[in-house]
């Protein structure tokens, strides 16, 4: 079964506008990464974050994690066309396992 | 150049037929995996591999296989026994476990004709 699950689904904005995915997952994790794809292609590793980090940034990027809630938040700031993808969500867990189990992603539109 | 390589980009099969699907890296990681997604879906773990001989079922094991003689290659086979194998299937490969990230081939497409 899928460790995440993001929310929402697909998300449609105005470019200039900020966008921000959610992602909730089960298990304890060591850490948590997000992923961008483009349509028919490979993913693209964006930004790590550990258990015991809570916020942080790359460039227009944002990324929040609450172990409590076993949630994370993707934030992208001032959206451009080109940031038009799907984003995922993947978690490493906490035992030595190799696993990474990924969500189901969240569909972005930035409309020029 | 580094990289992981899938090929090829598009397979067809006929039903009752078994595929193999290559990936190749040249990045010395440890770990490789195997994924396989549905369209607008998410990623499902298939098979993944720690080391050299060595392999884990993932998710979804069923009707697929996969070997690791070399620490190089992780292919994947598509057996008969898979009952709906059109997908896109992704392999990706990593360092080690903890906090490193995972890097992707480009995919294939399989269909089944």
């Amino acid at each position: 079964s899928q460790q995440g699950e993001e929310d929402p689904q697909a998300l449609s904005i105005q470019e200039g506008e900020n966008a921000t995915m959610n992602c909730s997952y089960k298990t304890s994790i060591n850490n948590l990464q997000w992923y961008r794809q483009n349509s028919g292609r490979g993913l693209v590793h964006l930004i790590l974050i550990r258990s015991n980090e809570r916020e942080k940034h790359s460039g227009r990027l944002r990324v929040t994690l609450d172990t409590s809630k076993k949630s994370s938040s993707l934030l992208i700031t001032a959206s451009r066309a080109a940031d038009t993808a799907s984003y995922f969500c993947a978690t490493a867990r906490m035992d030595s396992s190799y696993k990474l189990i990924f969500g189901s992603g969240t569909r972005l539109l930035v409309r020029p | 150049d580094g990289g992981i390589t899938q090929s090829p980009k598009y397979l067809f099969r006929k039903e009752g037929q078994n595929v193999t699907l290559s990936c190749e890296q040249n990045l010395n990681h440890d770990a490789m995996y195997w994924y396989r997604q549905d369209p607008g879906q998410g990623l499902r773990l298939i098979y993944y591999s720690q080391i050299v001989n060595d392999f884990q079922k993932g998710d979804i094991a069923e009707g697929y296989s996969v070997s690791r003689e070399k620490k190089e290659s992780f292919p994947l086979t598509v057996t008969s026994a898979q009952k709906n194998p059109t997908a896109f299937y992704l392999c990706a490969s990593r360092t080690a476990p903890g906090s490193t990230e995972a890097f992707f081939g480009q995919g294939t497409r399989l269909t089944v004709v």
